[in-house]
């Protein structure tokens, strides 16, 4: 069974330019969740994406904003980079069946540096 | 809005010792998770235990347990005879929708040998 894995684990970026980062679910789930965790800081819920749809959203901007495909892969696009959106992007995968979502599993995250 | 507190920046440990990590939420929803993860060090963040708020009995993982006190909003994690491989950073986190995790802002253990 092959875990959740992101890539790509690190990243600069200067202010004003776009980026993408890439997650693959663990096998089996068919939900991906994204969070922001600044450095010291708890992760902060960006959004989950269920069937290739959005599926739910936290307190971040719409140049935030992803996909999700048949494979259940996902990519979260970050466009106009300011300086605080630098952090360690963490993807989460689950299973949801009949209303009811299960445990979330972690990928080890892409570390974003904008400067 | 669901918030979840942890109160503890930091915690030390002696190996072979119990510690007790503190969280609370604040949630006006009667049905919801709550959650351990363990973070450490560059390294990816697991699953460590979790709680059915509709359950009364605190669940219970090999040396990790918690006291989960519904009425209070009070849901801590003790971790029995501490060895050196739990030093990590901890989450508490809470989910009543499907989709909505909230994280508190962690406390960092470290174990001493």
């Amino acid at each position: 069974e092959t875990g959740v894995t992101q890539s790509p684990t690190h990243l600069i970026k200067t202010r004003g330019q776009q980026v993408t980062l890439r997650c693959s679910s663990q096998s089996g789930h068919n939900t991906v969740s994204w969070y922001q965790q600044a450095l010291g800081q708890g992760p902060q819920f960006i959004f989950q994406y269920y069937r290739e749809e959005e599926n739910g959203r936290g307190n971040f901007p719409p140049r935030f904003s992803g996909l999700q495909f048949p494979n259940y892969s996902s990519e979260l696009n970050v466009n106009a980079l300011e300086l605080d959106d630098s952090a360690l992007y963490l993807c989460a995968s689950s299973g949801h069946s009949g209303g009811a979502t299960y445990e979330q599993y972690f990928g080890p995250g892409t570390r974003l540096t904008v400067t | 809005a669901q918030t979840v507190t942890q109160s503890q920046p930091e915690m030390s440990v002696q190996e072979a010792e119990t510690v007790t990590l503190s969280c609370t939420y604040d949630t006006s929803e009667s049905d919801y998770y709550l959650f351990w993860y363990k973070q450490p060090p560059s390294r990816q963040m697991i699953l460590v235990i979790r709680q059915e708020a509709y359950k009364q009995q605190n669940a219970t993982e090999n040396r990790f347990s918690v006291n989960f006190q519904k009425a209070a909003k009070s849901f801590s994690l003790k971790i029995s005879d501490s060895q050196l491989g739990d030093a990590a950073m901890y989450f508490c986190a809470y989910r009543s929708a499907p989709h909505d995790m909230r994280f508190g802002a962690g406390t960092r253990l470290t174990v001493k040998p």
